[in-house]
């Protein structure tokens, strides 16, 4: 069965600081991954997804994420963050052919003035 | 505007009362799904569809039910059976067997017990 680990529960950023937030997948199949955020009462939105082709992808709001097949991780980042990007932040994995997803417990992203 | 609409944003249920939450999708997508997240937990898929009238069971279904008669709508029963059904519930949708499947989410509907 997959699984979607997300190591950190809350991390705090100072504005303007780099940040990381951590996945690590278990799936059989070659993996499809996705990076979302949720605001507190609001639906999730996609930041960003990988199916195939380069490793490092791009998303919104300035985020990108790289897979690393030999360490089964999918790692979001940003190089400088903001207030608003104060959410909570959740990792998915799928498969061709399976259309459901398995979600990690998500990362909470405190942000510092 | 396309997307994924839910209603209402936040449902009451007495003890013993059955209740249901409505998702609309007017993006022509095939396949629907409903989650139920609880603090801490992620989400949980609790059903799924991917075409009008056939559905399957997810992670978490006991307690729940639902119906797809229309491609644009998927709603989800919580019945008296479900003995903690305060959480936030979350519909989403997708093109099924696209080759980039990718779910969209809604607002979600928060339940809350009396």
């Amino acid at each position: 069965a997959q699984s979607v680990t997300q190591p950190d529960i809350h991390i705090t950023v100072s504005e303007g600081a780099s940040l990381e937030l951590r996945c690590n997948y278990s799936y059989g199949a070659t993996p499809y991954l996705f990076w979302y955020v949720q605001s507190p009462g609001q639906g999730l939105q996609l930041l960003l997804k990988y199916f195939s082709g380069d490793t490092l992808v791009q998303g919104i709001k300035g985020f990108e994420a790289e897979f690393k097949r030999s360490q089964s991780s999918f790692n979001l980042r940003k190089p400088s963050v903001h207030w608003s990007d104060a959410a909570e932040y959740f990792c998915a994995v799928g498969a061709v052919g399976y259309s459901t997803l398995t979600f990690g417990k998500g990362t909470m992203l405190l942000v510092s003035p | 505007d396309g997307g994924i609409t839910q209603s209402p944003k936040y449902l009451f249920r007495k003890e013993g009362q059955n209740v249901t939450l409505s998702c609309e999708q007017n993006l022509n997508h095939d396949a629907m799904y409903w989650y139920r997240q609880d603090p801490g937990q992620g989400l949980r898929l609790i059903y799924y569809s991917q075409i009008v009238n056939d559905f399957q069971k997810g992670d978490i279904a006991e307690g729940y039910s639902v119906s797809r008669e229309k491609k644009e709508s998927f709603p989800l029963t919580v019945t008296s059976a479900q003995k903690n059904p305060t959480a936030f519930y979350l519909c989403a949708s997708s093109i099924w067997r696209d080759t980039q499947e990718t779910q969209y989410f809604g607002p979600g509907t928060r339940l809350l017990v009396l």
